[in-house]
């Protein structure tokens, strides 16, 4: 089993849509759970960053972690074209120190 | 906006050549890192880099990769003699807190093509 599952998409949405976009793991350990943002041939952006259960909003984002169930979601609001990019979930914490451990990542296209 | 920084953004190298691809962490950042990401795959932690030395490093960091910090705002990672397969992009990251904290900012990365 992969210690972090992500469905690599691609999605394609039309804009205003409302995006879900999620990712599930094996490590009970991982407490740090983070969204990344990247774009074609770039580094990844940190979207949103969160630690242990709960959820996290930042404008048209919402992070939600369910450690009971090993899950964590990524809410996207009133999509936009601007937000086409590949979203890559990420986590860290336990004996695994303070290196991340990356999803394979979604592709989403917002389509007008 | 503080930011990492990264160069070259691409490098072109023959096999058998060494490397050096150089990053900038952001200034009060004290955990540095490099990541790499082959085309179509997913990003992969190599080195985690703490108060001038490694705190951690995947089994993909073996004996032709090394990581300095030369001055006080310079950290590199130098590949000793390049393979086919170290084509790849590679994301130099860091963080501020040492509490476990991993609210990593990455660079643009560097493009590096092995031929």
């Amino acid at each position: 089993q992969k210690e972090v599952e992500q469905d690599p998409g691609p999605l394609s949405v039309p804009e205003g849509a409302i995006v879900s976009l999620n990712c599930t793991y094996s490590n009970s350990a991982f407490q740090y759970f983070m969204w990344y943002r990247q774009y074609s041939r770039k580094g990844p952006e940190l979207l949103m960053y969160t630690y242990s259960s709960g959820n996290k909003e930042d404008g048209r984002f919402t992070a939600q972690v369910d450690k009971s169930s090993k899950y964590i979601s990524l809410f996207i609001r009133d999509s936009q074209p601007s937000d086409s990019a590949t979203y890559l979930c990420a986590m860290s914490g336990g004996g695994g120190g303070n290196k991340l451990t990356f999803g394979t990542g979604t592709q989403l296209k917002v389509e007008l | 906006e503080p930011e990492v920084t990264q160069t070259p953004s691409h490098q072109v190298t023959q096999m058998g050549q060494e490397v050096i691809l150089r990053c900038v962490p952001i200034s009060n950042h004290l955990y540095f890192y490099w990541y790499r990401q082959i085309l179509g795959q997913k990003v992969e932690f190599l080195v985690s880099f703490y108060n001038n030395e490694i705190s951690e490093k995947s089994e993909i960091f073996d004996d032709q990769f090394s990581v300095e910090r030369p001055d006080g705002s310079n950290f590199t990672l130098k590949i000793r003699s390049t393979k086919l397969e170290d084509s790849a992009m590679y994301f130099c990251a860091s963080s501020e807190d040492l509490s476990g904290n991993t609210e990593a900012f990455f660079g643009q990365g560097t493009r590096l093509t092995v031929v």
